[in-house]
């Protein structure tokens, strides 16, 4: 069974660094994207960004370029994602999710059960 | 890149069927077959139930339909069921490797 599993809720002062996490299982680690997106309690889903973990390849929206760094440690099978300095605007709901096919397409079938980060 | 546009809002009876519309442009949805929608209840994570247009995953209800003409792309939800009600979201990929939501659509069921 394929799960995703983030760390968990994070409360932090703006100018403060975080990092947070996605452990993947239960399928070959590089052989499927992983994506993050972002939700804003309240409001809709944003794309950030995502990384092909089988070289660590990065896309990144042009709204979260520069802003985030997207990356996965394949030895411990997880894909993270990472501020330097947070803004209080960076408070929301983070979600990482997998990508449905290895080969094709621009679907996400398995999500991670989200992390909470709250700037104040 | 701007977001996909969708209604803010649907709703319909119990039994019936709502189609939920998503715009965009000849740069994604007009140019891709990547449209992929996702139905998200309150507190949960988004969950797929159509990619590439008009395919189901294994799983989801066939009450669940896709299809997409030039720039817009359409969810059809046939025999309305209370734990329809949620928000949707289209999805399509774009240009320059980008992926991009749309506003969302919350769903009532009446």
């Amino acid at each position: 069974e394929v799960q995703l599993l983030q760390s968990g809720s994070e409360v932090k002062k703006p100018g403060e660094s975080l990092r947070i996490s996605c452990s993947a299982s239960g399928y070959s680690f590089t052989d499927f994207w992983i994506s993050w997106v972002r939700q804003v309690p309240g409001k809709g889903l944003e794309w950030m960004g995502r990384i092909d973990p089988s070289d660590s390849y990065t896309n990144y929206s042009p709204s979260f370029q520069g802003q985030v760094t997207i990356s996965v440690d394949r030895s411990v099978t997880t894909a993270y994602l990472q501020w330097t300095s947070l803004k209080a605007s960076d408070s929301a709901i983070y979600y990482c999710a997998r990508r449905l096919s290895s080969g094709r397409g621009y679907s996400y079938g398995s999500w991670g059960q989200g992390t909470l980060v709250t700037v104040s | 890149q701007s977001a996909l546009t969708q209604p803010a809002s649907v709703s319909g009876s119990s039994g019936q069927s709502i189609t939920i519309s998503c715009t965009g442009t000849t740069s994604d949805i007009g140019r891709f077959k990547f449209v992929s929608w996702y139905q998200q209840h309150p507190g949960k994570a988004p969950k797929l139930i159509i990619y590439d247009v008009l395919h189901r995953p294994s799983g989801v209800s066939d009450r669940f339909s896709g299809s997409k003409s030039g720039n817009t792309a359409s969810l059809t939800i046939s025999g309305l069921q209370g734990d329809d009600e949620a928000d949707y979201y289209c999805s399509s990929y774009g240009p320059d490797g980008l992926e991009i939501f749309g506003g969302g659509t919350k769903l009532t069921v009446l």
